[in-house]
């Protein structure tokens, strides 16, 4: 158990819908990090949030968008679904951005 | 950009064989390399890292020494049992003037298989 918690586990939903996935970082990190992970893609880095702010913007759609809370916690909100969105939405946390990053059990998404 | 190949798998195994999974990596200043492991329904668990050049990094019998000269950081171990069968991928961290920019480049996976 990394300490990063994710919910849902499991979410599926149909094309055009919207959906928030939530993640907790372990006690104490200030960093959170949101990751997809898909058959054709891989794993590809989506966004990093910094003790609130935004620090980081990797292959992530106009249609996505993430925050991060005073209390840490993160959400990221996926819109307009479509079929290519399906994954595997990882979430990870750090003390900082130089610190190693500990992975939450991820969030999968089905969009039909 | 930053990028990490992995060897193509799946990697097929009898228990005690030994085990090599290459990568190599392409990224400018000096990046902090990882293996993560990922077993079936989880999420990526840390293996090992090294930080900077010549580095080893080892855990559970795994090991990885940073090289570059090579551009490379091949995960060994010297005798896999059926537990170590798992998805393994190898991913940098990219550094520039002492900064870190945290975000993880990540190889595709390696497959790897250990029958009894």
């Amino acid at each position: 158990d990394s300490g990063v918690t994710q919910t849902p586990k499991h979410l599926i939903t149909a094309t055009g819908q919207r959906v928030t996935l939530r993640c907790s970082p372990r006690s104490g990190d200030l960093s959170v990090y949101w990751y997809q992970q898909s058959l054709d893609q891989g794993l590809q880095f989506l966004i990093q949030y910094y003790n609130g702010e935004e620090r980081a913007k990797g292959n992530i759609l106009e249609r996505f968008s993430a925050q991060q809370f005073p209390d840490l916690h993160s959400e990221l909100n996926l819109s307009s679904l479509e079929l290519g969105d399906s994954a595997l939405y990882f979430c990870a946390s750090s003390v900082t951005t130089a610190d190693t990053q500990y992975f939450g059990p991820g969030t999968r998404l089905t969009v039909l | 950009g930053d990028s990490v190949t992995q060897m193509e798998g799946p990697v097929t195994l009898s228990e005690e064989a030994f085990l090599t999974i290459n990568c190599t990596y392409t990224a400018t200043g000096y990046p902090s390399l990882f293996w993560y492991v990922q077993y079936p329904g989880e999420g990526l668990q840390l293996l090992l890292k090294a930080t900077k050049a010549d580095d080893k990094g080892s855990n559970k019998g795994f090991e990885a020494t940073y090289r570059k000269e090579t551009t490379s950081f091949h995960l060994e171990k010297g005798s896999v049992q059926v537990s170590d069968s798992a998805v393994y991928f190898c991913a940098l961290s990219a550094n520039a003037g002492g900064t870190s920019y945290g975000k993880l480049t990540f190889g595709q996976g390696t497959i790897l298989t250990v029958h009894p």
